[in-house]
C-alpha cells in the first residue's frame, strides 16, 4: 500500500486568503487525485493531478480557484485560493496506480475551516 | 455511465448485532469495488476489495462479495463492536478508466 502524508492537517483560515496543501506519497504512482468533503457528506472528485503538466479538473472546480501542481510522481500540491466559509471542507489527497495494485489510497486529510 | 448507490444511513446497532450495508452499482466494463472506511477524524482507510466478480474481499470482521448478477457489493459483519463506528464508503473503479466513483457513505454506530 502507499503511504500518504499531507499537510497541515488542520488550518483556521481568514476569509479572501489562500492556503497551500502539500502531498506526499512514499512511493511512486501512476495516478493522484485531490477530492473534497463538505461536513456529512461524500467525496467530490476535484481535479487529477498530472504530472509534468495542467491538472484535469471536474464540472464545477476551476483551475484559478484551486491551482493544482504536481512536479513529480510522489509529490502534489493543492491551493485553495481566495477563501470563503463555504470551502471549510476535508481537502483529501490520493493516490493509486500499479504499484498499489491500482487501489486507491488516502492521505488523512487537511481539515479547513474558513472564518 | 458508472455510479454507486449506497444505503441510506444513519444505522445504528447494539453490540454484536449483524451488519449489512447495501450497495449497488453500474459500470462500463469490468470494474473493481472497494469498501472503505472513515473514524470520527480520521481520513478514509481501505477496508477490502474484489476486483472480479464472485471475489470475496474480507478484513477485521467485514466481507463483501462482487456479485455481477446483482451488480452489487454489500458490505456484512456477523458480530459489530462500539470500535466499529464510523462511516462506510462503497467505490467503484472503472474497468474503462482510471476513475474512481464513490457512494454518499453510510454511518454506523455502534451502542453497548
Amino acid at each position: 500500500s502507499a503511504v500518504i502524508s499531507q499537510k497541515p492537517s488542520r488550518d483556521i483560515c481568514q476569509r479572501g486568503t489562500s492556503l497551500t496543501i502539500q502531498c506526499q506519497v512514499d512511493s511512486q504512482v501512476t495516478m493522484m487525485f485531490w477530492y473534497r468533503q463538505q461536513p456529512g457528506q461524500s467525496l467530490t472528485l476535484i481535479a487529477t493531478a498530472n504530472q509534468g503538466s495542467e491538472a484535469t479538473y471536474e464540472s464545477g472546480f476551476v483551475i484559478d480557484k484551486f491551482p493544482i501542481s504536481r512536479p513529480n510522481l510522489t509529490f502534489s500540491t493543492l491551493t485553495v485560493s481566495n477563501m470563503s466559509p463555504e470551502d471549510s471542507s476535508i481537502y483529501l489527497c490520493s493516490a493509486a496506480g500499479a504499484q498499489s495494485g491500482n487501489t486507491i489510497y488516502f492521505g488523512e486529510g487537511s481539515w479547513l475551516t474558513v472564518v | 455511465g458508472n455510479s454507486v448507490t449506497q444505503m441510506e444511513g444513519p444505522v445504528t446497532l447494539s453490540e454484536e448485532a449483524f451488519l449489512t450495508i447495501n450497495c449497488t452499482y453500474t459500470a462500463t466494463g469490468y470494474p473493481s469495488l472497494f469498501w472503505y472506511v472513515q473514524y470520527p477524524g480520521e481520513g478514509l482507510q481501505l477496508l477490502l476489495k474484489a476486483t472480479k466478480a464472485d471475489d470475496k474481499g474480507s478484513n477485521k470482521g467485514f466481507e463483501a462479495t462482487y456479485r455481477k448478477e446483482t451488480t452489487s457489493f454489500h458490505l456484512e459483519k456477523g458480530s459489530v463492536q462500539v470500535s466499529d463506528s464510523a462511516v462506510y464508503f462503497c467505490a467503484l473503479r472503472s474497468g474503462t478508466g482510471n476513475q474512481f466513483y464513490f457512494g454518499t457513505g453510510t454511518s454506523l454506530t455502534v451502542i453497548p
